[in-house]
């Protein structure tokens, strides 16, 4: 049971670039979300969908575009990256009411 | 801004002394989460508390919650060196579905 799998693990961009982010789960969950982690700033929610077909704005969503493919699939796109976007991005999923679960974290560089 | 507010920020004990902090947040709730994040790594789930429990136990661990006060505290009994982790809380902010997290406390447990 794989839970949830994130890709690329580590990625250097330049400012301008493109690239998407992927996330997949296999427990079934309807819920998947995309978190950026900052030094001192704890986790803050990017996008949400509560269930496929669906997507929604967190806290931080400029910048960003999400694509929920199927219940299994999540991807996190920077269409033009910037340096304020160096971070370490997580993908979870959950059940509604229950615990998430982590992806390992992409940690990204823009230069 | 975030929903959750973890104190203190930073805490140092040595080994066998007892670990408390505190979170609170700031809408009604359905359900507190508390994870643990080992540096470099993702983010582990401790302990869910429902919006009607008051406390809760698992192993070392023992929640609590007050909605009055919309506060949470984590107490490690016992600590080890091998619980020295970030500590974050996340709430639902009585969506069921969104889930936000608090900026952490640091825990250094010295053996």
């Amino acid at each position: 049971n794989a839970g949830v799998t994130q890709t690329p693990k580590f990625q250097v961009l330049k400012t301008g670039q493109s690239m998407t982010l992927q996330c997949a789960q296999d427990m079934n969950h309807n819920s998947m979300y995309w978190y950026r982690q900052d030094p001192g700033m704890g986790l803050r929610l990017i996008y949400y969908s509560a269930s496929e077909g669906t997507t929604d704005k967190g806290e931080v969503p400029n910048g960003y575009n999400v694509s929920r493919l199927n219940k299994r699939e999540f991807s996190l796109r920077l269409e033009s990256a910037a340096p304020s976007q160096t971070s370490v991005y997580f993908c979870a999923s959950s059940g509604q009411y229950e615990k998430l679960f982590f992806g390992s974290g992409t940690q990204l560089s823009v230069l | 801004s975030q929903q959750g507010e973890e104190d203190p920020q930073a805490l140092s004990i040595q080994e066998g002394e007892n670990a408390t902090m505190n979170c609170s947040y700031k809408t009604s709730i359905n359900n507190l989460q508390w994870y643990r994040q080992n540096s470099g790594r993702g983010l582990v789930h401790l302990i869910l508390i429902r919006s009607n429990e008051r406390e809760k136990h698992s192993g070392r661990l023992r929640v609590t919650l007050d909605t009055s006060k919309k506060s949470s505290s984590l107490l490690i009994t016992a600590s080890r060196a091998a619980d020295t982790a970030s500590y974050f809380c996340a709430t639902d902010a009585g969506t069921g579905n969104q889930f936000y997290f608090g900026t952490g406390t640091s825990l250094t447990v010295i053996p």
